[in-house]
């Protein structure tokens, strides 16, 4: 598979529990966040998204929190699986429409 | 089946070799964009477009170029690649405003000697 990054931020758990990533973002002006899931030798996949009007929303077995305060996102997954196992980036955009700045991304290792 | 086709999917080629990456998607999407992915970087936006004949540079727009003649179209131009921009590229395109749900290609691993 493609070797997608380079020390990036590790989180190992075990099959079953639940799954916290976090995501530091820099510009206050973004007003929109996702969350995307990329497999190896895979493109990225869209996993859930928020805008900055909200600070919660639940998708199937995961949740975004957003902090606008201290800008700061976050992805649970419930219940992790080995199929959960990839690396995992949020992205932001702002006022620039279709601009949108990706995160170095966590690698999520998921054991049996 | 709605998808984003890039081709080709690996391409070697040589120092100032002018190059084209294909981009099409089949979902009728106003947002096409284009990524490159490098160890340790993540990925970076190289350029944008929000609808035909409307694009804009992202954070690494250097050395590319782009066009947007046809709605499902999105090409990256390479007119004269250089070692540095051995990279693996993605393509995007989304229906929605601020980027909303990207959906990617698969990918394009170009290296360059």
């Amino acid at each position: 598979g493609e070797s997608v990054g380079l020390h990036l931020p590790t989180l190992s758990v075990q099959e079953g529990d639940n799954s916290i990533i976090n995501c530091a973002y820099s510009n206050s002006a973004s007003d929109y966040f996702i969350w995307y899931k990329q497999e190896s030798g895979k493109g990225p996949q869209f996993i859930i998204d928020i805008r900055s009007n909200m600070d919660k929303r639940q998708g199937q077995r995961v949740t975004v929190l957003l902090n606008k305060t201290v800008k700061h996102l976050s992805l649970q997954i419930a219940a992790t699986q080995p199929g959960d196992s990839a690396v995992y980036f949020c992205a932001e955009s702002g006022t620039s429409y279709g601009k949108l700045t990706f995160g170095q991304g966590t690698i999520l290792t998921v054991h049996p | 089946e709605a998808q984003v086709t890039q081709n080709p999917r690996y391409l070697i080629t040589v120092t100032g070799k002018k190059l084209t990456v294909t981009c099409s998607q089949n979902m009728n999407h106003e947002y096409m964009s284009w990524y490159r992915q490098d160890p340790g970087l993540g990925l970076r936006q190289i350029y944008y477009s929000m609808n035909v004949e409307v694009t804009d540079k992202g954070d690494v727009p250097e050395g590319y170029k782009v066009s947007r003649k046809e709605k499902r179209n999105f090409p990256l131009i390479l007119e004269s690649p250089s070692p540095n921009q051995t990279s693996l590229y993605f393509c995007a395109s989304s229906g929605g405003t601020r980027g909303y749900g990207y959906t990617f290609g698969s990918g394009t691993r170009l290296t360059v000697v």
